[in-house]
């Protein structure tokens, strides 16, 4: 079982469209979940983290934690073009030094 | 703002060679990281280190990885002698503490090994 699982394939979202993205995690004691932006060819950009369950709002970013059922999921509100990027969830692991990240979703918001 | 920078931006290398990647570290961090990505494909950890030791290391940094902090402000990943499978995305981020802090990513040094 991979630790860190983003299963969707490129999602295509109307500009102004709300993109929602999930990530399923395999170790229950995990505590601290991030999402990173990822343009092409260019380093991960921190975005957004999240320790307690249930909902963290950022600017028309929200990310929303479930540990019981080991998912963490980053909605994106309005939408913009600026936004069609790579969005990877990341999972601290180890002893709490190591950054288990998943394959990535692509967004594409479409003008 | 503070950022976490790196050099350089590209390296090619022939197999066999060995090559030191740089970064700097932003200033007020204590937890450094490397990270490593081939070209479609996710991002893996290779080292944390902190207190001028590694505290952690994947099955990936074998003998032919080191990292070292020569300086107060540098921090380095050595590859004695490039493979092929060398060749990715090379990422250094830092931290303020170890633990649910965030990693800042730099911008990263692709290495090609031909």
């Amino acid at each position: 079982q991979k630790e860190v699982e983003q299963n969707s394939g490129p999602l295509s979202v109307p500009e102004g469209a709300i993109a929602s993205l999930n990530c399923t995690y395999s170790d229950r004691g995990s505590q601290s979940f991030f999402w990173y932006r990822q343009y092409s060819g260019k380093s991960p950009e921190l975005i957004m983290f999240i320790y307690s369950n249930g909902d963290k709002e950022d600017g028309r970013f929200t990310a929303q934690l479930n540990k019981a059922s080991q998912y963490v999921s980053l909605l994106i509100r309005d939408s913009q073009p600026s936004d069609s990027a790579t969005y990877l969830c990341a999972v601290l692991r180890g002893g709490n030094n190591r950054l288990a990240f998943g394959k990535g979703n692509q967004v594409v918001v479409i003008p | 703002e503070p950022e976490v920078t790196q050099t350089p931006s590209h390296q090619v290398t022939q197999m066999g060679q060995e090559v030191i990647l740089r970064c700097v570290p932003i200033s007020n961090h204590l937890y450094f990281y490397w990270y490593r990505q081939i070209l479609g494909q996710k991002v893996e950890f290779l080292v944390s280190f902190y207190n001028n030791e590694i505290s952690e290391k994947s099955e990936i940094f074998d003998d032919q990885f080191s990292v070292e902090r020569p300086d107060g402000s540098n921090f380095t990943l050595k590859i004695r002698s490039t493979k092929l499978e060398d060749s990715a995305m090379y990422f250094c981020a830092s931290s303020v503490g170890g633990g649910p802090y965030e990693q800042y990513f730099g911008p990263g040094t692709r290495l090609t090994v031909t």
